[in-house]
């Protein structure tokens, strides 16, 4: 089954604007990862948030999570060409903390 | 010096064979995976390996066996190789977080092995 559910499916920007994404899941978490996909590569991890946090800050990037509502978002600011890619949300399963599932992911195309 | 490194790269062959691909991290990590993309990037877990022991199994069809010879490798074999196992299939490994502590499981990717099955 699937935990997070990203959201837009895509997103298309020009460069220099602010890309947000959101991830929401159904159980409660301990932490929620996000990660990056460059066609045809694997995922990168970029950021990790626990629950007991409600927001981080990494470069560019700013995370927030709302455990009442169980989504996080996924802010990208000033984007970049290189930033076009896929992001993935990510959250244990079930309370095993081997069991890392991921959405469907948000494609982030940056326009030059 | 690549962490997570799969072989090959891409794999074209035809229905029914059998195909392997072989995984190896150089990070000291505990855990092994491997997950499963399709086409639409739905990313989706099939085993994982902690120190050599099976510890995930997901409803996965018997065709596919992983194998553990040490806990830097994880190999995948795949029998009786079907159109629907076309895909892209990742390795990861992660340095396993306690069990019930607050510690965070981050996995480390490889770069991926694209599967064609004809």
């Amino acid at each position: 089954s699937q935990q997070g559910e990203e959201d837009p499916q895509a997103l298309s920007i020009q460069e220099g604007e602010n890309a947000t994404m959101n991830c929401s899941y159904k159980t409660s978490i301990n932490n929620l990862q996000w990660y990056r996909q460059n066609s045809g590569r694997g995922l990168v991890h970029l950021i990790l948030i626990r629950s007991n946090e409600r927001e981080k800050h990494s470069g560019r990037l700013r995370v927030t999570l709302d455990t009442s509502k169980k989504s996080s978002s996924l802010l990208i600011t000033a984007s970049r060409a290189a930033d076009t890619a896929s992001y993935f949300c990510a959250t244990v399963l079930g309370g095993s903390n081997y069991k890392l599932t991921f959405g469907k992911g948000t494609l982030l195309t940056v326009n030059p | 010096d690549t962490a997570v490194s799969q072989t090959p790269k891409y794999l074209v062959t035809q229905m029914g064979n059998d195909k392997s691909i072989k995984c190896e991290q150089n990070l000291g990590h505990d855990t092994m995976y491997w997950y499963k993309q399709d086409s639409k990037k739905f990313l989706k877990i099939m085993f994982s390996y902690n120190n050599k022991e099976l510890i995930i199994n997901e409803t996965v069809p018997n065709r596919f066996s992983p194998k553990s010879p040490d806990k830097a490798h994880l190999n995948l074999h795949i029998n009786s190789l079907e159109l629907g196992d076309s895909a892209v299939y990742f390795c990861a490994s992660s340095q396993v977080a306690k069990r019930g502590g607050s510690g965070a499981n981050v996995l480390t990717f490889g770069a991926g092995s694209r599967l064609t099955v004809l």
